[in-house]
């Protein structure tokens, strides 16, 4: 079962403009991480961000999370066209032994 | 560093054949995994193994098998191909977290494309 949920499903905006993914999730987590996927590659990692931080900065992605809400979101400022992929948030668990889930992932679109 | 690698890159089989594929790591990971990914449905955890000699199930595992003689390999084997097991298929590996509670930052490899008709 999916426990992260990403919304949109698609986003298609200019260059230039900021883009933002949101994640829900539904059980306690210890940390949540936002990967990258561009067309037909592997899963690239982000950002993570644990359970006890509420935001956090890498160049031009800005990621926050609620664990009250049990919610992230990724925000890309001043996008570019080499954005242009689908993001994943993704969740562990609270128990020992655990296991990464994945959402269905925000297919971005950046156009030039 | 090489970091995840996987063999082959596609592969058609055809339903009932059996196949393994491979999957390497070079950054002394503890922490290997499956996933497989469909139109539509993300990515689903296959097999995952935090060690040597320790393997267990994620939410996907039927038809699949694994094994982890070494900490550098996790291969996936799948015992009797079946038309549903189409799919990309991606390992993972990660450094295992703090106090072994949590998953830390994953290295994909570029995916293995799998037909099976």
């Amino acid at each position: 079962s999916q426990q992260g949920e990403e919304d949109p499903q698609a986003l298609s905006i200019q260059e230039g403009e900021n883009a933002t993914m949101n994640c829900s999730y539904k059980t306690s987590i210890n940390n949540l991480q936002w990967y990258r996927q561009n067309s037909g590659r592997g899963l690239v990692h982000l950002i993570l961000i644990r359970s006890n931080e509420r935001e956090k900065h890498s160049g031009r992605l800005r990621v926050t999370l609620d664990t009250s809400k049990k919610s992230s979101s990724l925000l890309i400022t001043a996008s570019r066209a080499a954005d242009t992929a689908s993001y994943f948030c993704a969740t562990d668990g609270s128990s020992g032994y655990s296991t990464l889930t994945f959402g269905k992932g925000t297919m971005l679109l950046v156009s030039p | 560093n090489a970091g995840v690698t996987q063999t082959p890159k596609f592969q058609v089989l055809k339903t009932g054949q059996s196949m393994t594929l491979q999957c390497a790591q070079d950054m002394n990971h503890e922490y290997m995994s499956w996933y497989r990914q469909d139109p539509g449905m993300g990515l689903r955890l296959i097999h995952y193994s935090v060690g040597a000699g320790i393997t267990d199930q994620g939410e996907v595992p039927n038809g699949y098998n694994v094994s982890r003689s070494t900490t550098e390999d996790f291969p996936l084997r799948l015992l009797s191909a079946a038309p549903s097991q189409t799919s990309v298929y991606f390992c993972a590996s990660s450094f295992y977290g703090l106090g072994g509670r949590h998953t830390d930052t994953q290295y994909f490899g570029p995916g293995t494309r799998l037909t099976v008709l």
